[in-house]
């Protein structure tokens, strides 16, 4: 099993454009999420979602979209790049809810907007 | 709401020494408490979790970790440290079934070891 995986791994934008960061997992989990990892903050939560179809926001959901079209890809969305989400995003997955769960990441994607 | 408070964002041990990390939390229902390793370049992988049942809780690398409720810590503690243990350690908390189930991170707590 790969596990969870993240494309692209590092990608320079300038100020206003867009890209999509994609996220798959092989481990039929339902829960995915996606995190924001800066210098001396943690991760932080930007969307999630509990299963195929649906989404929800997590603690900094402003300038992102997701989609969870499919249940093993969880896609994030940035349609207007500005330097403050320059930063390390992390995708997750667990199996079930209940807050015991495990949550298996990715190796992340390091995004700098100039 | 849940918070947790990593005290020591950088800890510097000798190799074979004790490694203590510490970790306070604040939850409004018993907690779900998580300890994360984070090596360079890498994501997130597990260390050990305290959900129910025995409140010192044995993980991967030697790593050991015990639940205290009247002190509201989850401490990571490792009694002789290896060169491998090099990397950034982040204590997490739920709120479990019955509350906030989503993860909430402490900042990190970078661990340096000293040959």
């Amino acid at each position: 099993n790969a596990g969870v995986t993240q494309t692209p791994k590092f990608r320079v934008l300038k100020t206003g454009q867009s890209m999509t960061l994609l996220c798959a997992q092989d481990m039929n989990h339902e829960y995915m999420y996606w995190y924001r990892q800066d210098p001396g903050m943690g991760l932080r939560l930007i969307h999630y979602s509990v299963g195929e179809g649906t989404t929800a926001k997590g603690e900094v959901p402003d300038g992102y979209n997701v989609s969870r079209l499919k249940k093993q890809n969880f896609l994030l969305g940035l349609e207007s790049a500005a330097p403050s989400q320059t930063s390390v995003y992390f995708c997750a997955s667990s199996y079930l809810r209940g807050g015991g769960e495990t949550q298996y990441f990715g190796p992340g994607t390091r995004l700098l907007v100039l | 709401a849940q918070s947790v408070t990593q005290l020591g964002s950088h800890v510097s041990v000798s190799e074979g020494a004790l490694v203590l990390l510490r970790c306070n939390y604040s939850s409004s229902v018993p907690p779900y408490l998580f300890w994360y390793v984070q090596y360079p370049n890498q994501g997130l992988q597990l260390l050990l979790k305290y959900t129910t049942g025995a409140t010192l809780v044995k993980g991967i690398n030697g790593f050991e970790a015990e639940f205290k409720k009247s002190e509201t810590s989850f401490h990571l503690t490792k009694p002789s440290a290896h060169m491998s243990d090099a990397a950034e350690y982040f204590c997490a908390v739920s709120e479990g079934p019955f509350g906030n189930e989503k993860l909430t991170f402490g900042t990190g707590t970078r661990l340096t070891i000293i040959p």
